[in-house]
């Protein structure tokens, strides 16, 4: 599976929009990425998935440009609880074994 | 809605002792997998179940033994516990990829805090 770099943290303020970027340079061609958020002791939890062009659901947006070799997860006007370990992981859409890769995510802090 | 049940939250164990920690997937999912996240570590997978089958075992000690039940509960046994098996551990359950239209999407449990002193 392709490997997935993202910045170790960020910080915003509430009111925000926030953009953390994930690199995968060797996605495959069957490879979908999906964004999940984590909040301290808590499981992690789904955000938003796509395979390519842009996704937006009820929280966030997903921007993922023609190669494919990157994506950026879109947080509109950011608030406290906001405030998360978020992780891009890459799967494989013909895999039937389903264990999700966590590589080393992204703490959002935001600030009031 | 009905999500992952885990029992119990916290669990403090000495070394050499054992543990069971218990999951209790969504109605209806046919997948359980385990995870382990150290201190300020990673979720990092350990094993998982199909229909009551093994399906996938990633980085779990020998010591460590799962199953699932016929009600599709699932267990993890610890045994020999060390100091480095401190951490939360997460159970999450999913529909495979049928069902909700995304790929592979995991619900996770609120884990157990495995102490092991």
């Amino acid at each position: 599976l392709a490997k997935t770099t993202q910045p170790i943290s960020m910080d915003s303020y509430e009111g925000q929009e926030v953009n953390i970027t994930c690199s995968h340079n060797n996605i495959a061609t069957n490879d979908y990425i999906t964004w999940y958020q984590q909040f301290p002791s808590q499981g992690p939890r789904f955000i938003i998935q796509g395979y390519k062009t842009k996704v937006t659901n009820e929280v966030a947006s997903l921007f993922i440009p023609a190669d494919r070799k990157s994506s950026t997860l879109s947080l509109p006007r950011v608030s406290l609880s906001d405030t998360a370990v978020y992780y891009c992981l890459v799967g494989d859409r013909g895999s039937t074994l389903g264990r999700l890769y966590f590589g080393r995510g992204t703490q959002l802090t935001v600030w009031p | 809605a009905a999500g992952v049940i885990q029992s119990p939250r916290h669990l403090i164990k000495e070394k050499r002792e054992t543990a069971t920690l218990k999951c209790y997937p969504i109605p209806r999912h046919d997948t359980v997998y385990w995870y382990q996240q150290g201190p300020g570590q990673d979720p990092q997978f350990l094993i998982s179940f199909y229909e009551k089958m093994q399906s996938d075992k990633g980085s779990i000690p020998d010591r460590f033994s799962a199953q699932q039940f016929s009600d599709y509960h699932s267990e993890l046994n610890m045994s020999s516990l060390e100091l480095g098996d401190s951490a939360l551990y997460f159970c999450a359950s999913s529909l495979g990829t049928s069902g909700t239209g995304r790929y592979n999407e995991q619900f996770f449990g609120p884990g157990t805090r495995l102490t092991v002193l």
